[in-house]
């Protein structure tokens, strides 16, 4: 297992189409987390799974965000009807308990023109 | 709600030690957290300490935590031009999952 992965890396979008990332956590690890981040700023807690279920959603997180983690594994992270503020990149991360950190992916930049 | 506040910038001279300071505002955290990005690179893992812990040393890193006070620093010992990245502080409350971030302090290095 070499960590966490986030497909893609970059995505470019128009204004109005929807988008979907996708988040690998480390296979032993149950808890999983979406951030978004944008430039100067630390990340912002978007939601978080334990195994398939999704605990806890941010008051950040607009109507046009969904996520789902069907079979406690991956994740993905959608984006309907993407507007020019939803540019940033989306960081996934996994941990496996309250101990220690969460390891995070190498996130996926967004950008909507 | 809750807060944790970092400079937003420190220089220091290559070979000198940096010390990377920050500020929390709920006394109930457990775990605080070191992260570091590098430009275009996701956030790795430093290191962390508990609450009930005063001072962590791994190798070049040292944290100092001061409950009292709700300070929490990273001291880097011979700082190299490696160490030039955002250093983000971060804690975990009594919520079992979401961490509080600070806005990152970019560590400059000078030759």
């Amino acid at each position: 297992d070499t960590g966490v992965s986030q497909d893609p890396r970059h995505k470019i979008t128009k204004r109005g189409q929807n988008v979907t990332f996708r988040c690998d956590p480390i296979s032993e690890h149950n808890r999983l987390y979406w951030y978004r981040q944008t430039l100067g700023q630390g990340p912002e807690f978007l939601t978080y799974f334990q195994n398939e279920a999704q605990l806890e959603k941010s008051r950040l997180l607009s109507d046009r965000f969904s996520a789902e983690r069907p079979k406690g594994s991956f994740s993905t992270l959608e984006i309907q009807r993407t507007e020019q503020g939803d540019s940033a990149m989306y960081l996934c991360a996994s941990s496996s308990g309250a101990q220690g950190g969460y390891t995070f992916g190498s996130g996926t930049r967004l950008t909507v023109v | 709600g809750e807060d944790v506040e970092q400079s937003l910038f420190l220089s220091v001279r290559e070979g000198d030690s940096s010390v990377i300071n920050c500020t929390y505002t709920d006394s109930s955290s457990t775990y605080l957290y070191w992260y570091k990005q590098e430009p275009g690179a996701g956030l790795q893992l430093l290191t962390y300490i508990f609450s009930n812990m005063d001072m962590k040393q791994d190798q070049r890193l040292t944290v100092l935590l001061n409950k009292k006070d709700k300070h929490l620093s990273l001291r880097i010992a011979d700082t190299q031009t490696g160490d030039s990245a955002i250093y983000f502080c971060a804690v975990r409350g009594n919520s079992n999952y979401q961490l509080i971030w600070g806005a990152g302090t970019k560590l400059i290095i000078k030759p």
